[in-house]
Order: structure tokens, then sequence, then C-alpha cells
């Protein structure tokens, strides 16, 4: 089955320090790989995406994530964090087949930023 | 702003009952799919609607139906409602329905059940 892990639920860090959310899949075929960004109240942004090629990604707002195929993951990284970074964090997955359509998502990131 | 709408923004109900959510993807989108975000279940994945027919199904409840309008609007229909459908349900759409294909989602509806 299709499954993602986002290791740890809440982040915390200070304002102009390194950012890095952790995403880890199951599969033996590697997937397709998003992340999103949650702000309150408003629907989910897509950050970047891993679909085939270079395996260091780069999206909006400075984030950047690699793909690592032998460790199975899709850690998301920002160099320096800024206070409007602070939101939710989705790491996702998706596959063709069966599951044309399916995006399998972590259990989402909470990302505090603090002065 | 993604270009989905979805109406309406909130929606307060009681048990039982059975209400629409309405979705518009973005223009040249053929593709949209629902979804229902939950403290306790997560982000999961209900339905997908290709250019009308229905192309993927993932833990949508038989009380739960959804259609694609040859608009290429989309409704999803909850019926005979629970204390635990509340919940926030997003639309998304892409313009195929491929796995590479970015999905964008609309701002959600937010019904709760009383």
């Amino acid at each position: 089955a299709q499954s993602v892990t986002q290791l740890g639920s809440h982040v915390s860090v200070s304002e102009g320090a390194l950012v890095l959310l952790r995403c880890n899949y199951s599969s033996s075929v590697p997937p397709y790989l998003f992340w999103y960004v949650q702000y309150p109240n408003q629907g989910l942004q897509l950050l970047l995406k891993y679909t085939t090629g270079a395996t260091l990604v780069k999206g909006i707002n400075g984030f950047e994530a690699e793909f690592k195929k032998s460790e199975t993951s899709f850690h998301l990284t920002k160099p320096s964090a800024h206070m409007s970074d602070a939101a939710e964090y989705f790491c996702a997955v998706r596959y063709g087949g069966t599951s044309y359509g399916k995006l399998t998502f972590g259990q989402g990131t909470i990302l505090t930023v603090h002065p | 702003d993604s270009g989905v709408t979805q109406t309406p923004k909130h929606l307060i109900t009681a048990t039982g009952q059975r209400v629409t959510l309405r979705c518009s993807p973005r223009s040249g989108d053929l593709s949209v799919y629902w979804y229902q975000q939950s403290l306790d279940q997560g982000l999961q994945f209900l339905i997908q609607y290709y250019n009308g027919e229905e192309r993927a199904k993932g833990n949508i409840l038989e009380r739960f139906s959804a259609q694609q309008f040859p608009d290429l609007h989309s409704e999803l229909n909850l019926s005979s409602l629970e204390l635990g459908d509340s919940a926030l349900y997003f639309c998304a759409s892409s313009v195929q329905g491929g796995s590479t294909k970015e999905q964008y989602f609309g701002p959600g509806t937010r019904l709760t059940v009383t």
C-alpha cells in the first residue's frame, strides 16, 4: 500500500535558521512527489514537485527538495526561515496505474517560526 | 488564487441531512478531484472525475456521491450526515488525469454537522 510518512508533526525554528521537513514514502516503484503548503483557513498551494529528471527540485518561496531513491525520501528544505513561512506543510505522492489520480498525503508538519 | 472555486465556504447542518458542495475547476482543466480533511484522518482522496466520467475512487462512503457536469463543474453530495462527516472538503483540478500533472486546490468548504 502506498504511504507517506512525515517525521515530526511540529517543527519550530528561529527566523533565519535552516528549515528541514522530512518526508519518506513506501513504494518499490518511484512515485511522483509533491510538497504542498496550507496557510490557516486556506487551500493547499503547490510548493514543488518531482516527476523525473533532476533529483534536486526548486520550488516557490525559496524552498527546495531532493529526491533520494535509495532512502525513499523527499525532504523539504529552505536555507533561511522567514516569519511568513509559518504554515502546515504536506508531502504527497502520486502513482500511475489504477491509482491514476489519487494523491496520498502525509499527516502534515506544522512549521512555527519564532523571532 | 488557484483559479478553483468552491461554494459554499461554510456549511452548518444537522445529522441526517443532505448537502451539496460545488466546485468549478480552473479554466481548461478536465479533471476534478475531491478530498476530505479531518483532524483524525488527515487529507484523504475521495474521488476523481475526468471529462464527466468517474476515473478513480478512494475512501468515499456509500452515503457520498459525486458527478461532473458537461460544463466541467462538479458536485459532491453528502447524505444521511453524521457528526463524523464534519470536515474540510477540498476540490482540486488538473489539466489531465496524468500522474505528472499537478493538482490545484480550491479554498475548501468547511462542513459542520451538529
